[in-house]
């Protein structure tokens, strides 16, 4: 069975410093990974995705993630938050089935100025 | 943006109501999908859908029902609405096919309130 956890609830950090939100995942087959994020009462945005390509992958806004299968682990980074990055970000899994899309319970970031 | 809109996109009811909520997509999407997020869980999956009048159950479907008469409308119906259904409730679609790239698109969302 698949799993995803977001090591961490809620993370501070100050504005043009680094971001770092965690993610490892459990799959029984190659999965497919993403990270979506979600500013206050809006919907969910695809930040970016891995699909068994490139191992580093670049998305949106200058976020990047690795994935590292040894790890199990997709790491969410960022070099230099900015104020606008406030927002959830959520880590999925999908192993291919329809139904078998597992969401993180997400991580609340908070940028301080 | 992907072209799905949900409505309403606000709704308070009363216990023991019945309540629809719709979502309406212009993509052409085969695949349309329910969720429920609430504080600390993330969004879970309540229904989907694969295609016109085919549906599946998620991992929260107890209480809920769904039906797709046209590829571009995907309704979620809680025949008797309960305190516990308060949530916000997304509507996602997908461009599944062959491969595992199950990236979605998502809605803007309906907060439903059941008194």
């Amino acid at each position: 069975a698949q799993s995803v956890t977001q090591l961490d609830s809620h993370v501070s950090v100050s504005e043009g410093t680094p971001v770092l939100l965690r993610c490892n995942y459990s799959s029984s087959y190659s999965p497919s990974l993403f990270w979506y994020v979600q500013h206050p009462n809006k919907g969910l945005q695809l930040l970016l995705k891995y699909t068994s390509a490139a191992t580093l992958v670049k998305g949106i806004n200058g976020f990047e993630a690795e994935f590292k299968k040894s790890e199990t682990s997709f790491h969410l980074t960022k070099p230099s938050a900015h104020m606008s990055d406030a927002a959830e970000y959520f880590c999925v899994v999908s192993d291919g089935g329809d139904d078998k899309i597992i969401f993180g319970k997400g991580t609340r970031l908070h940028i301080l100025p | 943006d992907a072209g799905i809109t949900q409505s309403p996109r606000h709704k308070v009811t009363e216990t023991g109501t019945p309540v629809t909520l719709r979502c309406h997509q212009t993509e052409n999407h085969r695949y349309m999908y329910w969720y429920r997020q609430d504080p600390g869980h993330g969004l879970r999956l309540i229904h989907y859908s694969y295609g016109v009048k085919d549906t599946d159950k998620g991992e929260v479907s107890d209480g809920y029902s769904v039906s797709r008469s046209k590829t571009e409308d995907f309704l979620l119906t809680l025949e008797s609405a309960t305190s516990s259904q308060t949530s916000v409730y997304f509507c996602a679609i997908s461009r599944t096919g062959e491969s595992l790239v199950y990236e979605q698109f998502f809605g803007p969302g309906t907060r439903l309130t059941v008194l």
